[in-house]
């Protein structure tokens, strides 16, 4: 069953430093998510990227997230600067889309990346 | 409250038992989906029911979608400790001519062998 994949499942780095988590999503898929959960909070959305541009992004993704679809398989989210409170597991999500009056998104979920800022 | 917030926030069962879990939203949306998470792991969609219908089955579980209330419940008929796990509702939001999920805070169900 295909499936999107993540990695690296876990990754540490130190305040301030870049990181940049890869994701792959489900091959025939168009449009793709990344989403976060602190901790024992909810899961919250960060961002939705369409035909190699955002359609949407929250007010969590600011100048220092970024993301790109490199080539045809990987996509990928960028902290440029990490802050601790960027420490959460980063799910990214991939979907299907049928553009109609409603589009009843069924979107598929990696298995994440924890970050953890020191 | 906020959109999709689940209720109870946590639940405890025995084996066999019957859990509800209910979710209420705030906006107008295309669709509802339920979502479970096991402990530190990622999200594995359960169900989706659309804004146009009322109830829908899967094996054990069955959802119910209210938009006059603006409420989900979801039920696990004859629970196992294997159902133990985070249980979220989203709701499918349309924004700008795309479609986001807006994630609750979620209901930690425990069920004990």
């Amino acid at each position: 069953e295909p499936e999107v994949t993540q990695t690296p499942s876990h990754q540490v780095t130190q305040m301030g430093q870049e990181v940049i988590l890869r994701c792959v999503p489900i091959s025939n898929h168009l449009y793709f998510y990344w989403y976060r959960q602190i901790l024992g909070q909810k899961v919250e959305f960060l961002v939705s990227f369409y035909n190699n541009e955002i359609s949407e992004k929250s007010e969590i993704f600011d100048d220092q997230f970024s993301v790109e679809r490199p080539d045809g398989s990987n996509f990928t989210l960028k902290i440029r600067s990490t802050k601790l409170e960027d420490s959460a597991m980063y799910f990214c999500a991939s979907s299907e889309l049928v553009w109609a009056e409603y589009t009843n998104t069924e979107a598929f979920f990696g298995q994440g990346t924890r970050l953890t800022v020191v | 409250s906020q959109q999709g917030e689940e209720d109870p926030q946590a639940l405890s069962i025995q084996e066999g038992e019957n859990a509800t879990m209910n979710c209420s939203y705030k906006t107008s949306i295309n669709n509802l989906q339920w979502y479970r998470q096991n402990s530190g792991r990622g999200l594995v969609h359960l169900i989706l029911i659309r804004s146009n219908e009322r109830e829908k089955h899967s094996g054990r579980l069955r959802v119910t979608l209210d938009t006059s209330k603006k409420s989900s419940s979801l039920l696990i008929t004859a629970s196992r400790a294997a159902d133990t796990a985070s249980y979220f509702c989203a709701t499918g939001v349309e924004q700008g001519g795309s479609e986001k999920l807006v994630f609750g805070k979620g209901t930690k169900l425990t069920v004990n062998p």
